[in-house]
Parts: structure tokens; C-alpha cells; sequence
């Protein structure tokens, strides 16, 4: 049964802190790995990845995917108040002709001022 | 770009009323949207994938009948909970894509009483 694990589950830091997001999955017929991040409403897109060691950054965050470890990370440096947030990773695979994504259970970080 | 409209962002009705929930691509075709359920301190759990114009694929546990799907166009989703009762209240997200990544509407909160 197709899978994406995501560690921790929760995580509190204090501001300045650099925290690293974990997303293991396995996954018939991987095509992508997501990341998102969901506040009080719907996910926002962060990143999406598609090959093995290319880092995509995007200010204080940063991710990679390792398709040998099929697993991927999500760094945030100096973290603030505003990271507080839950992280959703995806994994984009074909099913029968059709595109889907497999969601993790999320990590919830608390970035205390 | 890539905005997505889910409306309304709250329901609350009585027992046996059926909701619809709109989805819509503000500035994108979508050629598939996702329809999601979220319940407190969960990740998401797709329901069902919806193309424009053909029926929409439910997931393995998903009533048909309960959760009607409408994908009358590039531009528009509709999911309608049918005769709803209190255990289908659940945080309703929808997402649209053309190609990749996905891109969420701000969700719907149904509350049936």
C-alpha cells in the first residue's frame, strides 16, 4: 500500500532555531514529492521536486529529494513566528492514466517568540 | 497567478440538508481538480479526482451516491453532500491543477447539526 510518512509530528523551536522536516514515502509509480504549508486554511505551495539532489530554496527554506532514500527534507533556517505552521508533504504518482498525490500526516512546528 | 475560489468557507445546516461546494480556477484552466477531506489534526485524504467533462474517480471507501462531483468545465468543480448528517462534518478542500503542482482552494468547514 502506497505510503508518505512525515517526522516529526510536532516540533516547537524558538525563533533564530533551524528546524529539519523529514518526508519518507513509498510510492508505486512516483512521479513528484510536494511540499505545502498549511496555516489556519488551505495548503500553500513551497516546492515541488522531481529529481534526485537539486536543492530548491526559496529565502530561509530549502528542500532536496533522495530517490535512492525515498525520502526528502525540508530545511527552514532562522525560523520565526510566522513558520508556525502545519508542513504537508505530497507524493504525485499515475494511477490507470490519472494523476494523484499522497498526503503525509503533516509536522506541526510552533516557532515561539 | 493560480488562484483558486472554494465557496462558501462555512456551512452549518440541520441533518438531512444536501451542501454544495463550489471550486473554481481564477486565472487557469484546470484539466483535473482534486476534491479533499481534512478532519482536526489529520492530513488530507482525497476523496475523489474529478476531470472536465467525464466522471469523476472516487477513492476506495467513498460513497458515489453521497458525494456527487460535478466537473461541468475548465473552470468549475462542484462537490454536493447529499442528505448530510453530523458525521460528514469535515473541513472540504478542494484543489485544481493543469499539469503540475496542485493549487488549493481556501477550504470549506461543514458543519451539520
Amino acid at each position: 500500500e502506497d505510503k508518505v510518512v512525515q517526522s516529526p509530528l510536532s516540533l516547537v523551536v524558538h525563533e533564530g532555531d533551524t528546524v529539519t522536516l523529514n518526508c519518507s514515502y513509498e510510492v508505486t509509480n512516483f512521479r513528484s514529492l510536494l511540499w505545502y504549508k498549511q496555516e489556519k486554511k488551505a495548503p500553500t505551495f513551497l516546492f515541488m521536486l522531481t529529481s534526485s539532489g537539486i536543492e530548491k530554496k526559496s529565502g530561509r527554506l530549502s528542500s532536496i529529494l533522495d530517490k535512492k532514500e525515498l525520502s526528502s527534507i525540508l530545511n527552514i533556517t532562522a525560523t520565526q513566528t510566522g513558520d508556525s505552521a502545519i508542513y504537508l508533504c505530497a507524493v504525485g504518482r499515475i494511477t490507470s492514466g490519472t494523476y494523484k498525490y499522497i498526503f503525509g500526516t503533516g509536522t506541526r512546528l510552533k516557532v515561539l517568540a | 497567478g493560480a488562484v483558486v475560489s472554494q465557496h462558501p468557507s462555512r456551512v452549518i445546516c440541520k441533518s438531512g440538508t444536501s451542501v454544495k461546494i463550489e471550486c473554481r480556477s481564477l486565472d487557469f484552466q484546470a484539466t483535473t481538480m482534486f476534491w479533499y477531506r481534512q478532519f482536526p489534526k489529520q492530513s488530507l485524504m482525497l476523496m475523489a479526482t474529478s476531470n472536465e467533462g467525464s466522471k469523476a474517480t472516487y477513492e476506495q471507501g467513498v460513497e458515489k451516491d453521497k458525494f456527487l462531483i460535478n466537473h461541468a468545465s475548465l473552470t468549475l468543480s462542484t462537490l454536493t453532500v447529499t442528505s448530510a448528517h453530523p458525521e460528514d462534518s469535515s473541513f472540504y478542500i478542494c484543489s485544481a491543477a493543469d499539469g503540475q503542482p496542485q493549487h488549493f482552494g481556501d477550504g470549506t468547514r461543514l458543519s451539520i447539526l
